[in-house]
């Protein structure tokens, strides 16, 4: 049984365009984040949300998390090839705890 | 900024044969380390809670004679694949919990094991 549904799996789009990555669970988590992670290497963390209904901005990058902690967005706005990669989100029930993985989300972005 | 060292990076080994990958925390202290599995075009996959001075805890469907898990101390654990077959061919990745920066996970540069 997944815990962290994350959908689309593969995403294929122009440059500029804007996309939604989501997250959906029915369990309630302490936190959420959300990383990135290129072929060979292990996932960078962009965000951690902790608060229900936050939202945090990373320059075109805006992430959501649900008002009852059990879902969350990454969205993209003016999709750029250097966006590419493989983002993933994870969360964790209780802090410091077993971290479960979506089951990632493949972006590609063609010049 | 936390950092967590893992090794080796890539690994070849003979099937039937063991290999030992190393995760340590560079400039703080672990007491709980995970270790994924990643197969290529797919997410992490939690194998096993790694905690100090305590067995490790398994996730199901995970054979704990074949993974074996030291954590013996606040900076070190270690993934032992016993008896290695071709079908354990993939990404290790280790994450550790840095308590002094809110409960961060840190994640290792993984490790590729083929086995041929």
């Amino acid at each position: 049984t997944q815990l962290l549904e994350q959908s689309p799996q593969f995403l294929s789009i122009q440059e500029g365009e804007n996309l939604t990555v989501y997250c959906n669970s029915s369990s309630v988590f302490s936190s959420l984040q959300w990383y990135r992670q290129e072929p060979g290497e292990g996932p960078v963390l962009l965000v951690t949300v902790v608060t229900g209904g936050e939202v945090k901005k990373l320059k075109r990058l805006t992430f959501q998390f649900g008002d009852a902690r059990k879902d969350s967005s990454l969205h993209i706005t003016a999709a750029q090839p250097g966006d590419t990669g493989l983002y993933l989100c994870a969360g964790a029930r209780n802090q410091g705890g077993k971290l479960i993985f979506g089951q990632g989300t493949e972006l590609s972005v063609k010049p | 900024g936390a950092v967590v060292s893992q090794h080796p990076s890539w690994v070849i080994c003979k099937s039937g044969t063991s290999v030992k990958i190393e995760c340590r925390s560079l400039d703080f202290q672990a007491t709980t380390m995970f270790w994924y599995r990643q197969f290529p075009k797919q997410s992490l996959m939690l194998m096993a809670t790694s905690n100090e001075g305590s067995k490790a805890t398994y996730e199901q469907g995970v054979e704990k004679d074949k993974f074996l898990i030291n954590h013996a101390s606040l900076t070190l654990s270690t993934l032992t694949v016993t008896s290695a077959h071709p079908e354990d061919s993939s990404f290790y990745i280790c994450s550790a919990v840095n308590v002094g920066v809110n409960y961060g996970y840190t994640f290792g540069s993984g490790t590729r094991l083929t086995v041929v």
